[in-house]
């Protein structure tokens, strides 16, 4: 089974301080996402990673940013937190070949972040 | 661009009751289709897809849903719900286009109520 971890289930930081979200898969997945859940929202992409050190924007990438050093390992980076980025964020992989928005995504369970 | 709506955004149903959760979407080829569920606390978990061949797929936990183009509709069924099914679940689209433009677009999210 396709296993995704995420470092934290809950966190809480202070506005502007400098947020790590840590994404681990051990499929060997080419492909990882980040996105963004907010009720009435649904998932809103906010960046996605091909390769290592490769990285392109989804739809919401303002004051995010990621890194991926290693294929397994996807981090998302929230350079100086804000309130309005309080919200529950998904981590997900999937494997190359029929594109990102064709292949079967794995999820990990979530980080639910809150910025006071 | 591709779009989903999920015009549902609670449902309540009984155990043992038949479910039907709509789902319409908004393409100008032939899309790639995706139900997910997620369990309280828990990430997404893919219930079936579609891409092509018969229009009725089948997934796990008993689901199956029905694409029809005609209506762009992907509706998710299942004939008698068990009180696990109570969850959330989104519906979703993707598509191949050039690399960098093709994502998945998730729909808002249908809240299941299972009441006894």
């Amino acid at each position: 089974d396709v296993k995704v971890t995420q470092s934290s289930r809950y966190l809480v930081k202070r506005t502007g301080e400098k947020v790590f979200l840590e994404c681990v898969q051990d499929m060997d997945h080419e492909n990882m996402f980040w996105y963004r859940q907010d009720p009435g929202l649904g998932l809103r992409l906010i960046y996605f990673s091909y390769d290592v050190k490769m990285k392109e924007k989804g739809d919401i990438p303002e004051g995010y940013s990621v890194s991926r050093e290693k294929k397994e390992r996807f981090s998302l980076i929230l350079e100086s937190a804000s309130t309005n980025q309080t919200s529950m964020y998904l981590c997900a992989s999937s494997l190359a070949g029929g594109g990102i928005g064709t292949d079967t995504q794995y999820f990990g369970p979530g980080t639910r972040l809150t910025v006071l | 661009a591709q779009s989903v709506t999920q015009p549902d955004i609670h449902i309540t149903v009984s155990e043992g009751a038949s479910l039907e959760l709509r789902c319409n979407y908004s393409y100008g080829a032939t899309p790639y289709l995706f139900w997910y569920v997620q369990s309280p606390g828990q990430g997404l978990q893919l219930l079936l897809k579609y891409f092509s061949g018969d229009t009725l797929v089948q997934g796990i936990k008993g689901f199956e849903a029905e694409f029809k183009r005609s209506q762009s509709s992907f509706n998710l069924r299942k004939p008698s719900v068990h009180w696990s099914d109570a969850a959330e679940y989104f519906c979703a689209v993707g598509a191949i286009s050039n690399f960098g433009n093709e994502k998945l677009t998730f729909g808002t999210g249908t809240r299941l109520t299972i009441i006894p």
